[in-house]
């Protein structure tokens, strides 16, 4: 079965510094991978997204994310936090199992909290 | 602005009513769907339509239906209301990959 898991459901950086949020997959075939933020009482926003090429995907608010087949990660990054950047951060996956492919799969979300 | 419109924003029901979410975009996108989020659940998939006049079950069909009335809408329809209805619902458009445009959310409360 397909899935994705966010295995903290909290990271605490101090504005400045670098952050990581982590998201790992399990599907079959090659992965469509997905992120989305959202903030408080907002619906989420799309981030990035990596279906082929580089492993490094670069996205809005200068967030990139590294594609890892080998670990089958696909993790978050961003070289500076801002305090704007907390938030709640969703990975997604595509679920193949629906016909026409674009359903995604979420995992449970990580909140980041970046302190000034 | 060009998006994904929701209404209602807020809705209390009591166990055993109906209504309707309504959903509408304006990105011309092909497909929709409706998700819900829970607290620690992260968003799950109720029902989707791929393109009009076509829907499909998602992961958490049950006691809910949906229509894809045209390109731009498709709503979602609880028919007998239950607590564990009790949500945060949202309705989301894509075209391909390019990444889903997502509504603001309507927070269903069923009392």
């Amino acid at each position: 079965a397909q899935s994705v898991a966010q295995p903290e459901d909290q990271v605490n950086v101090a504005e400045g510094n670098p952050l990581t949020v982590k998201c790992t997959y399990s599907v079959s075939g090659n992965p469509y991978l997905f992120w989305y933020v959202q903030y408080p009482n907002r619906g989420l926003q799309f981030l990035l997204k990596y279906i082929t090429g580089d492993n490094l995907v670069k996205g809005s608010y200068g967030f990139e994310a590294e594609f890892n087949k080998s670990q089958t990660s696909f993790h978050l990054k961003k070289p500076s936090a801002l305090v704007s950047d907390s938030a709640l951060y969703f990975c997604a996956v595509r679920d193949i199992k629906h016909q026409a492919g674009t359903a995604l799969i979420f995992g449970k979300g990580t909140t980041l909290s970046v302190s000034s | 602005n060009a998006g994904v419109t929701q209404t209602p924003k807020f809705q209390v029901l009591k166990t055993g009513q109906s209504m309707t979410l309504q959903c509408a975009q304006d990105m011309n996108h092909n497909s929709m769907y409706w998700y819900r989020q829970d607290p620690g659940m992260g968003l799950r998939l109720i029902y989707y339509s791929a393109s009009e006049g076509t829907t499909d079950k998602g992961e958490v069909p049950n006691g809910y239906n949906v229509s894809r009335l045209n390109k731009r809408e498709f709503s979602l329809r609880l028919e007998s209301a239950a607590p564990s209805q009790t949500s945060v619902y949202f309705c989301a458009s894509s075209e391909a990959y390019y990444g889903y445009t997502f509504g603001s959310g309507t927070r269903l409360t069923v009392v």
